[in-house]
């Protein structure tokens, strides 16, 4: 069946470092991917989406990396900051013709000053 | 910047009661979208709208749901008779196209709690 599922549930970094949040989906019909952020209280929050004829893509200080041989997707958050706390989902959708979001279970990303 | 509006940002009602949680999504977005998250949980997929129609559904879109676009500008999730299962924060999203678009923009959330 389908399932997008997250290594770590809490990842604890100190201010400044690089973050690395892994991702695990089992679908290898998905061919897009995205990552959210969600802070406390307030919906998910899109931050950066790769497509599956895509092996990398940048953004502003994040990184996102599709290894489709093992189905897996890294998103890299570079100096990450005070900020940068929040549970990051990664979430795929296969293009069947509709647009469902299955999204993953969460990591939680603690930044210590 | 556009964004996704929702109301009301809580609903407190006693099990039994119709609920009705309103979004209005980005003006120029085609493509509408219900979420859940039960509490400490994952993202869940309630229902896709297009064209003035549901595109697809989850197990948890039940009878007891429905979904609507009254104008052109909100669209509702109708819950008719709650459940206390049915206490989530219950978000609404939007996104511009099917293909080369597909990026779907959430609200804030309504927050949920059945009695």
């Amino acid at each position: 069946g389908e399932s997008v599922g997250l290594h770590l549930p809490t990842l604890s970094v100190q201010e400044g470092d690089n973050s690395i949040i892994n991702c695990a989906y089992s679908n290898s019909a998905s061919d897009y991917f995205i990552w959210y952020k969600q802070e406390s209280g307030k919906g998910p929050q899109f931050i950066i989406d790769i497509r599956s004829n895509m092996d990398k893509r940048q953004g502003q200080r994040v990184t996102v990396l599709l290894n489709k041989t093992v189905k897996h997707l890294s998103l890299q958050i570079a100096a990450t900051q005070p900020g940068d706390s929040a549970v990051y989902f990664c979430a795929e959708i296969k293009n069947t013709g509709f647009q469902k979001l299955v999204f993953g279970t969460g990591t939680r990303l603690l930044v210590s000053p | 910047e556009p964004e996704v509006t929702q109301t009301p940002s809580h609903q407190v009602t006693q099990m039994g009661q119709e609920v009705i949680l309103r979004c209005v999504p980005i003006s120029n977005h085609l493509y509408f979208y219900w979420y859940r998250q039960i509490l400490g949980q994952k993202v869940e997929f309630l229902v896709s709208f297009y064209n003035n129609e549901i595109s697809e559904k989850s197990e948890i879109f039940d009878d007891q749901f429905s979904v609507e676009r009254p104008d052109g500008s909100n669209f509702t999730l109708k819950i008719r008779s709650t459940k206390l299962e049915d206490s989530a924060m219950y978000f609404c999203a939007s996104s511009e196209e099917f293909l080369g678009g597909e990026t779907q923009y959430f609200g804030p959330g309504t927050r949920l709690l059945v009695l």
